[in-house]
């Protein structure tokens, strides 16, 4: 059984393009994350939820939007795609927000963006 | 704040050796934890172990042990017995525990391990 999954895996299209990634966890985790992973494979937080609630809002460009319709689900939404929104994008879940919690990651989103 | 160091852009060791990654760490949180993770060529980040602030002992999860110097700040991650599988990217990461706000895991820049025969 797969703990974190997202989808889709890879992710092509076009500058101004609307776009989705979806994630889910069945490990029954109260937390949940978007990270993004760049060229030079640098990890950098975008946004957490604890229970629903957006607890981390790092500076991210507001074309990006996270949603969180239930605790087990983490979607990540961003508006006119950029050149420089391509990357890989981890989803990622923690038992607790609290930090002797490690987070357990998807298996990543590859996005490029053309 | 939280800073991750890791000075070892890359690293080979032979297969069967043992390999010491480094990683120095700081921040203003009295508590923290801290984590290593293994990042294949396929693309996923695995989550390898992790070592409380507070812990007296050092971790160990199989071949995987850390070497935690608290007053250097250092975290050193220990791999046993190299195998060809643990070629990969190696990341260090921390976050701050009871910090009464939202605790980020921040993440190194990573080292290249290369296990060769």
């Amino acid at each position: 059984d797969t703990a974190v999954s997202q989808t889709p895996k890879y992710l092509v299209t076009q500058m101004g393009n609307d776009k989705s990634i979806k994630c889910e966890q069945n490990l029954g985790h109260d937390t949940m994350y978007w990270y993004k992973q760049d060229s030079k494979k640098f990890l950098k937080i975008m946004f957490s939820y604890n229970n629903k609630e957006l607890i981390i809002n790092e500076t991210v460009p507001n074309r990006f939007s996270p949603k969180s319709p239930d605790k087990a689900h983490l979607n990540l939404h961003i508006n006119s795609l950029e050149l420089g929104d391509s990357a890989v994008y981890f989803c990622a879940s923690s038992r607790t927000r609290d930090g002797y919690s490690p987070l357990h990651f998807g298996n990543g989103t590859r996005l490029t963006v053309t | 704040a939280q800073k991750i160091t890791q000075t070892q852009p890359g690293m080979f060791v032979q297969e069967k050796e043992a390999v010491t990654l480094d990683c120095t760490y700081d921040t203003s949180d009295p508590s923290y934890g801290l984590f290593w993770y293994k990042q294949p060529s396929s693309g996923e980040m695995i989550f390898l172990i992790y070592q409380g602030s507070y812990d007296q002992q050092n971790a160990t999860e199989g071949r995987y042990s850390l070497n935690f110097q608290k007053a250097r700040k250092s975290a050193n991650l220990v791999i046993s017995a190299s195998q060809l599988g643990d070629s990969a990217m190696y990341f260090c990461a921390m976050r701050g525990i009871n910090t009464g706000t939202a605790s980020k895991l921040t993440f190194g820049t990573g080292t290249r391990l290369q296990v060769t025969l």
